[in-house]
């Protein structure tokens, strides 16, 4: 079956920076768009990135562009999301999540999900 | 960005109520909608996509309907085990938006 797996999150001071990891099994994780999603609890998500199955198309929301860089090696089915600039409102717990396209190219819905890493920025 | 209001943002129902929950998103979306379920402190979980297909293996007693700005997700018959917080998600447009969710409780 489909697992994702985060680790990585913990406490960072503001402008510090983490890298979380998810590792990825039960699918050919090549074939898919994957997506990091994140929600301070009890609140709103966030689509905050996303990276094609090649790693060639990147996206990221304005709240993280220019800090935060998205990654994948399909040969080790990882995903990863470099985290720099660190501030407060970064705090949230981190999802990684396989991403279904519209279109093939579209990124439209989000059918697997992983635990989620807490990360919290506070000094 | 296109904003996505959920509404009620709570609600209480008892077992075998029947459970609307409305979604209207600022700009026509066609039917790039789709619908979850989060349990606490659990994952989201995908319920409704294309506004008003069924994900496999999730139960008929949910469903979706809609296109353009209004949407409206429906629960027939409340069971004990679907108290929790639903948000709707567009994909018509990037950044991807979710609704503020709605929280259905136990009456």
């Amino acid at each position: 079956q489909v697992q994702l797996v985060e680790s990585g999150g913990g406490l960072v001071k503001p402008g510090g920076s983490l890298r979380l990891s998810c590792m990825a099994s039960g699918f050919t994780f090549s074939d898919y768009y994957m997506s990091w999603i994140r929600q301070v609890p009890g609140k709103d998500l966030e689509w905050i990135s996303y990276v094609s199955g090649t790693g060639t198309t990147i996206y990221y929301a304005d709240s993280v562009r220019g800090r935060f860089i998205i990654s994948r090696d399909n040969a080790k089915s990882s995903l990863s999301l470099e985290m720099n600039s660190l501030r407060a409102g970064d705090t949230a717990v981190y999802f990684c999540v396989r991403t279904i396209t519209f279109g093939g190219v579209i990124p439209g819905s989000f059918d697997h999900w992983g635990q989620g890493a807490q990360v919290t920025v506070s000094s | 960005d296109i904003q996505m209001t959920q509404s009620p943002s709570s609600l209480s129902a008892s077992v075998g109520d029947r459970v609307t929950i409305t979604c209207q998103a600022s700009q026509a979306i066609g039917n790039y909608l789709n619908w979850y379920q989060q349990k606490p402190g659990k994952a989201p979980n995908l319920l409704i996509y294309d506004a008003s297909s069924l994900q496999t293996g999730v139960p008929s007693r949910f469903s979706g309907r809609g296109s353009g700005t209004d949407f409206t997700f429906t629960i027939s018959s409340l069971q004990p085990e679907d108290f929790a917080t639903y948000y709707c998600q567009q994909y018509y447009n990037l950044p991807l938006t979710f609704g503020g969710g709605t929280k259905v409780e136990i009456k």
